[in-house]
């Protein structure tokens, strides 16, 4: 069964920093792009975040480009998410999702971890 | 930046026909996706590629896209489907990945 666990979330300061983890478990880790997506308190989904099977290709969300490095650790199986430069706005439910890949143009998350909360608030 | 449209909400009583929009620029030339999201759990995607329905969920989820709108079918739908439906999809480059604002789906 594919596992998806993220740990790391908090109460942090603005300007503070964070740092997430995705222990991935249940599939060939090495073989899959990863993702984070975020939800903050009662709104929609967010894309954040996605890196490459071996981290050649990296992208980023506007929102959070210049202060948020997504990377992998694939002897590990874990993905990670360094925040910094934190704003209230990146209050949210952060998600960790694998990514798949279709026929070309095919690309989506699926599934997801149940997600870790990271509150920026002083 | 890309967006995706989706209507705030959606009601239907138990076994009509609920219908979802979702509508992008970018459409006509990227697959839509559904994803289905109860109250605290995370999400689950219950159409991928425009049409094809994942293993494991109901027949009663149907998925069509014409031009620059796709649309998500419940036929028959029930109480337990009640929930948020994002549909996503990426920008006309691929790289950037996009969510709908979410329609929130009332089934009484």
């Amino acid at each position: 069964e594919v596992q998806l666990v993220e740990s790391g979330g908090g109460l942090v300061k603005p300007g503070g920093s964070l740092r997430l983890s995705c222990a991935a478990s249940g599939f060939t880790f090495s073989s899959y792009s990863m993702n984070w997506v975020r939800q903050a308190p009662g709104k929609g989904l967010e894309w954040v975040s996605s890196i490459s099977s071996s981290s050649s290709y990296i992208y980023y969300a506007d929102s959070v480009k210049g202060r948020f490095t997504i990377s992998r650790d694939n002897a590990k199986n874990s993905l990670y998410l360094q925040m910094n430069s934190l704003r209230a706005e990146d209050t949210a439910v952060y998600y960790c999702a694998r990514g798949v890949a279709g026929s070309s143009p095919s690309y989506w998350f699926d599934p997801w971890g149940q997600g870790t909360l990271v509150t920026v608030s002083s | 930046s890309y967006e995706l449209t989706q209507p705030p909400s959606v009601s239907v009583s138990p076994g009509q026909t609920a219908r979802i929009t979702c509508s992008g620029d970018a459409l006509p030339k990227k697959y839509a996706y559904w994803y289905q999201q109860k109250s605290g759990q995370a999400p689950v995607l219950v159409i991928y590629e425009d049409s094809k329905r994942p293993s494991g969920i109901p027949e009663r989820f149907s998925g069509s896209s014409s031009g620059t709108m796709a649309t998500l079918t419940i036929s028959g739908a029930q109480v337990e489907d009640e929930a948020d439906y994002y549909c996503y999809s990426t920008d006309s480059s691929g790289t950037q990945r996009v969510f709908g604002g979410g329609t929130k789906l009332t089934v009484l």
